[in-house]
Protein backbone atom coordinates (compact mmCIF):
# COMPACT_ATOMS: atom_id res chain seq x y z
CA UNK A 1 0.00 0.00 0.00
CA UNK A 2 1.39 3.87 -1.12
CA UNK A 3 2.75 5.62 2.20
CA UNK A 4 3.96 8.95 3.15
CA UNK A 5 7.73 8.64 4.18
CA UNK A 6 9.30 11.05 6.88
CA UNK A 7 12.57 11.44 7.56
CA UNK A 8 14.10 12.04 10.10
CA UNK A 9 12.38 10.05 12.51
CA UNK A 10 13.63 12.37 15.50
CA UNK A 11 16.22 15.40 14.96
CA UNK A 12 17.41 16.88 18.22
CA UNK A 13 18.65 20.58 17.56
CA UNK A 14 19.74 23.59 18.82
CA UNK A 15 17.62 26.72 19.67
CA UNK A 16 18.05 28.67 17.11
CA UNK A 17 19.13 26.32 14.92
CA UNK A 18 17.71 25.87 11.22
CA UNK A 19 16.23 22.76 10.79
CA UNK A 20 14.46 20.68 7.55
CA UNK A 21 11.90 18.06 7.82
CA UNK A 22 11.72 16.11 4.68
CA UNK A 23 8.67 13.78 3.72
CA UNK A 24 7.82 12.16 0.34
CA UNK A 25 4.01 11.93 -0.24
CA UNK A 26 2.04 9.36 -2.65
CA UNK A 27 3.66 9.67 -5.99
CA UNK A 28 -0.11 11.10 -7.32
CA UNK A 29 -0.79 12.87 -4.78
CA UNK A 30 -1.75 16.74 -5.25
CA UNK A 31 -2.19 18.28 -2.29
CA UNK A 32 0.18 18.02 1.08
CA UNK A 33 0.09 19.14 4.27
CA UNK A 34 1.63 19.78 7.74
CA UNK A 35 0.47 18.92 11.01
CA UNK A 36 2.16 18.88 14.27
CA UNK A 37 1.52 17.83 17.59
CA UNK A 38 3.32 19.31 20.83
CA UNK A 39 3.74 16.63 23.44
CA UNK A 40 0.62 15.74 25.47
CA UNK A 41 -1.71 18.17 23.32
CA UNK A 42 -3.91 18.06 20.27
CA UNK A 43 -2.09 16.98 16.48
CA UNK A 44 -2.99 20.95 15.09
CA UNK A 45 -3.03 22.17 10.97
CA UNK A 46 0.18 23.63 10.24
CA UNK A 47 -0.56 24.01 6.30
CA UNK A 48 -1.60 23.29 2.82
CA UNK A 49 0.32 23.21 -0.44
CA UNK A 50 -1.12 22.38 -3.66
CA UNK A 51 0.23 23.49 -7.36
CA UNK A 52 3.27 24.91 -5.79
CA UNK A 53 2.08 26.96 -3.32
CA UNK A 54 0.18 27.42 0.10
CA UNK A 55 -3.03 27.40 0.63
CA UNK A 56 -4.21 27.53 3.47
CA UNK A 57 -1.97 27.81 6.83
CA UNK A 58 -2.59 28.26 10.46
CA UNK A 59 -1.56 31.39 12.81
CA UNK A 60 0.75 28.96 13.85
CA UNK A 61 2.77 28.82 10.58
CA UNK A 62 4.47 32.28 11.13
CA UNK A 63 7.71 33.69 9.00
CA UNK A 64 9.83 30.90 10.68
CA UNK A 65 7.97 28.22 8.62
CA UNK A 66 8.58 28.06 4.84
CA UNK A 67 7.45 24.83 2.80
CA UNK A 68 8.79 23.99 -0.33
CA UNK A 69 8.40 21.01 -2.96
CA UNK A 70 11.79 21.55 -4.47
CA UNK A 71 12.08 18.53 -7.14
CA UNK A 72 8.47 17.46 -7.45
CA UNK A 73 8.94 14.73 -5.22
CA UNK A 74 9.87 16.24 -1.75
CA UNK A 75 7.64 18.08 -0.22
CA UNK A 76 10.27 19.96 3.06
CA UNK A 77 9.14 22.30 6.12
CA UNK A 78 11.75 24.45 7.03
CA UNK A 79 12.13 25.92 10.57
CA UNK A 80 14.53 28.87 10.07
CA UNK A 81 15.45 29.67 13.76
CA UNK A 82 14.15 26.59 15.85
CA UNK A 83 12.45 27.57 19.51
CA UNK A 84 12.04 25.85 22.54
CA UNK A 85 8.41 25.83 21.98
CA UNK A 86 9.28 24.06 18.10
CA UNK A 87 9.48 20.71 19.97
CA UNK A 88 6.83 18.63 18.90
CA UNK A 89 5.83 15.80 16.58
CA UNK A 90 5.34 16.87 12.96
CA UNK A 91 2.99 14.79 10.64
CA UNK A 92 3.22 15.10 6.60
CA UNK A 93 0.17 14.13 5.14
CA UNK A 94 -1.24 13.91 1.20
CA UNK A 95 -4.33 13.51 -0.92
CA UNK A 96 -5.09 13.30 -4.48
CA UNK A 97 -7.95 15.75 -4.30
CA UNK A 98 -9.32 18.11 -1.34
CA UNK A 99 -13.06 19.26 -0.70
CA UNK A 100 -14.36 16.01 -1.12
CA UNK A 101 -15.65 13.56 1.62
CA UNK A 102 -14.45 10.78 -0.31
CA UNK A 103 -10.81 11.85 0.09
CA UNK A 104 -8.56 11.42 2.67
CA UNK A 105 -5.54 11.96 3.89
CA UNK A 106 -2.60 9.71 4.37
CA UNK A 107 -0.01 10.68 7.45
CA UNK A 108 3.49 9.86 7.58
CA UNK A 109 4.85 8.33 10.52
CA UNK A 110 5.89 11.64 11.88
CA UNK A 111 9.07 13.27 12.55
CA UNK A 112 10.04 14.31 16.51
CA UNK A 113 11.65 17.68 16.64
CA UNK A 114 13.39 17.83 19.97
CA UNK A 115 14.86 21.51 20.30
CA UNK A 116 17.36 21.91 23.14
CA UNK B 1 -15.01 27.17 14.93
CA UNK B 2 -14.41 23.15 15.48
CA UNK B 3 -13.44 21.41 18.55
CA UNK B 4 -13.36 17.82 19.81
CA UNK B 5 -13.42 15.99 23.16
CA UNK B 6 -11.54 12.71 23.59
CA UNK B 7 -12.90 11.58 27.12
CA UNK B 8 -10.36 9.20 28.66
CA UNK B 9 -6.73 9.78 27.85
CA UNK B 10 -6.41 6.38 28.63
CA UNK B 11 -8.01 3.39 28.08
CA UNK B 12 -7.63 -0.12 29.53
CA UNK B 13 -9.66 -3.09 28.51
CA UNK B 14 -8.96 -7.01 28.85
CA UNK B 15 -8.79 -8.74 26.01
CA UNK B 16 -12.10 -9.97 24.24
CA UNK B 17 -14.14 -7.04 26.13
CA UNK B 18 -15.89 -4.24 24.37
CA UNK B 19 -13.85 -1.28 23.47
CA UNK B 20 -15.96 2.02 24.11
CA UNK B 21 -13.75 5.23 22.63
CA UNK B 22 -15.43 8.70 23.15
CA UNK B 23 -15.65 11.27 21.20
CA UNK B 24 -17.89 14.73 21.19
CA UNK B 25 -17.34 17.00 18.84
CA UNK B 26 -18.26 20.45 18.49
CA UNK B 27 -19.16 22.46 15.00
CA UNK B 28 -21.23 25.06 13.83
CA UNK B 29 -22.10 23.19 10.45
CA UNK B 30 -22.37 19.51 9.08
CA UNK B 31 -19.47 17.84 10.01
CA UNK B 32 -17.26 15.69 8.53
CA UNK B 33 -16.14 13.09 11.21
CA UNK B 34 -12.67 10.55 11.52
CA UNK B 35 -11.23 8.39 13.90
CA UNK B 36 -7.67 7.70 13.15
CA UNK B 37 -5.52 5.17 14.51
CA UNK B 38 -1.41 5.36 15.62
CA UNK B 39 0.58 2.24 16.15
CA UNK B 40 3.86 2.51 17.54
CA UNK B 41 6.56 4.40 14.81
CA UNK B 42 3.64 4.43 12.39
CA UNK B 43 1.83 7.29 11.17
CA UNK B 44 -1.85 8.11 11.60
CA UNK B 45 -4.23 5.66 9.36
CA UNK B 46 -7.41 6.41 8.88
CA UNK B 47 -10.25 3.58 10.90
CA UNK B 48 -13.38 4.67 9.75
CA UNK B 49 -14.98 7.96 8.55
CA UNK B 50 -18.74 9.62 8.59
CA UNK B 51 -19.34 11.98 5.96
CA UNK B 52 -22.87 11.93 4.93
CA UNK B 53 -25.66 8.76 4.79
CA UNK B 54 -25.83 6.02 7.43
CA UNK B 55 -24.73 7.41 10.84
CA UNK B 56 -23.38 3.96 11.78
CA UNK B 57 -20.06 3.75 9.65
CA UNK B 58 -18.10 0.22 9.76
CA UNK B 59 -14.27 0.86 9.53
CA UNK B 60 -11.32 -1.41 9.38
CA UNK B 61 -10.38 -4.05 12.02
CA UNK B 62 -14.11 -4.50 13.17
CA UNK B 63 -14.64 -0.78 14.45
CA UNK B 64 -17.59 1.16 14.24
CA UNK B 65 -18.95 4.36 15.25
CA UNK B 66 -22.29 5.96 15.04
CA UNK B 67 -22.52 9.61 14.29
CA UNK B 68 -25.71 11.07 16.64
CA UNK B 69 -26.28 14.66 15.98
CA UNK B 70 -28.36 14.90 19.06
CA UNK B 71 -25.92 14.03 20.85
CA UNK B 72 -22.93 15.52 18.60
CA UNK B 73 -20.67 12.25 19.41
CA UNK B 74 -19.21 10.33 17.45
CA UNK B 75 -18.09 6.95 19.87
CA UNK B 76 -15.84 4.21 18.77
CA UNK B 77 -16.70 0.72 19.68
CA UNK B 78 -15.19 -2.86 18.91
CA UNK B 79 -17.53 -5.68 20.32
CA UNK B 80 -14.18 -7.95 21.35
CA UNK B 81 -10.13 -6.41 21.82
CA UNK B 82 -7.89 -7.88 20.34
CA UNK B 83 -4.31 -7.46 21.68
CA UNK B 84 -3.12 -5.60 18.68
CA UNK B 85 -5.84 -2.78 19.18
CA UNK B 86 -3.30 -1.62 21.38
CA UNK B 87 -2.64 2.32 20.03
CA UNK B 88 -3.48 5.72 20.42
CA UNK B 89 -6.82 6.79 18.68
CA UNK B 90 -7.59 10.15 17.69
CA UNK B 91 -11.11 11.64 16.73
CA UNK B 92 -10.98 14.37 14.10
CA UNK B 93 -13.83 17.02 12.74
CA UNK B 94 -13.75 18.86 9.88
CA UNK B 95 -16.54 21.24 8.45
CA UNK B 96 -18.68 19.12 5.32
CA UNK B 97 -16.57 19.75 1.87
CA UNK B 98 -12.89 20.51 3.59
CA UNK B 99 -11.67 17.28 4.79
CA UNK B 100 -8.07 18.09 5.08
CA UNK B 101 -8.19 21.01 7.56
CA UNK B 102 -8.57 18.77 10.52
CA UNK B 103 -9.46 19.50 14.22
CA UNK B 104 -8.22 16.79 16.22
CA UNK B 105 -9.16 15.63 19.96
CA UNK B 106 -5.82 14.47 22.04
CA UNK B 107 -6.14 11.37 21.87
CA UNK B 108 -6.99 8.21 24.07
CA UNK B 109 -4.21 5.49 24.67
CA UNK B 110 -6.11 1.91 24.09
CA UNK B 111 -4.17 -0.32 26.10
CA UNK B 112 -5.61 -4.09 26.02
CA UNK B 113 -4.85 -6.48 28.67
CA UNK B 114 -4.37 -10.03 28.23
Amino acid sequence: EPEVTQTPSHQVTQMGQEVILRCVPISNHLYFYWYRQILGQKVEFLVSFYNNEISEKSEIFDDQFSVERPDGSNFTLKIRSTKLEDSAMYFCASSLRQGSGANVLTFGAGSRLTVL
Amino acid sequence: AQSVTQLGSHVSVSEGALVLLRCNYSSSVPPYLFWYVQYPNQGLQLLLKYTTGATLVKGINGFEAEFKKSETSFHLTKPSAHMSDAAEYFCAVTRGGSNYKLTFGKGTLLTVNP
